[in-house]
């Protein structure tokens, strides 16, 4: 069964700082990954797709990468502002359509 | 282009009743999944809907159920509410059921809590 790990499980960074959240999967017969980003009690917003056969996405402040054999994708935010401040998820999908979440890792950007 | 809306918005309901959710899919999307995120957690599958028939099934028992109608909107019903059915309740339309290399849009979902 597919296990989805994010770390750091919170990240507390200043205003303008550049940082790099992790996730980590089990089983690299992926079809995708997707980072979300979730306010408080609210849905998830998505911020970047990365198909298998891709190495990384770029959208504004934000790149994303994924190392499918090693079970690895970073998120990275450049020049991180407080509105930034959320909880960002990462989800793989496998081929029977499922997407498998990790717990997240909440970010506060202080200003 | 109207994105996924879910209605109610909140809900609170007694253990051992029945409940029903509804999700509206993104224009031009013919698949539905449903999620329930408890709190802190991140968000379980459990199960998708192409073209009217359910395509895919997370872990959870029977007593959740579901449908898809026409024109792609979806209903979520969970009978003999437990108290660990609390939850935020997801769901997320995409452009088709079969592969997987379609992104998900998600609604904003529905807080329910049983008593």
């Amino acid at each position: 069964k597919q296990e989805v790990t994010q770390i750091p499980a919170a990240l507390s960074v200043p205003e303008g700082e550049n940082l790099v959240l992790n996730c980590s999967f089990t089983d690299s017969a992926i079809y995708n990954l997707q980072w979300f980003r979730q306010d408080p009690g609210k849905g998830l917003t998505s911020l970047l797709l990365i198909q298998s056969s891709q190495r990384e996405q770029t959208s504004g402040r934000l790149n994303a990468s994924l190392d499918k054999s090693s079970g690895r994708s970073t998120l990275y935010i450049a020049a991180s502002q407080p509105g930034d401040s959320a909880t960002y998820l990462c989800a793989v999908k496998d081929g029977a359509n499922n997407l498998f979440f990790g717990t997240g890792t909440r970010l506060t950007v202080i200003p | 282009e109207t994105g996924v809306t879910q209605s109610p918005t909140h809900l609170i309901k007694t253990r051992g009743q029945q409940v029903t959710l509804r999700c509206s899919s993104q224009s031009g999307h013919n698949t539905v999944s449903w999620y329930q995120q408890a709190l802190g957690q991140g968000p379980q599958f459990i199960f998708q809907y192409y073209r009217e028939e359910e395509n895919g099934r997370g872990n959870f028992p029977p007593r959740f159920s579901g449908l898809q109608f026409p024109n792609y909107s979806s209903e979520l019903n969970v009978n003999a509410l437990e108290l660990d059915d609390s939850a935020l309740y997801l769901c997320a339309s995409s452009g088709a059921g079969t592969g997987g290399t379609y992104e998900q849009y998600f609604g904003p979902g529905t807080r329910l809590t049983v008593t």
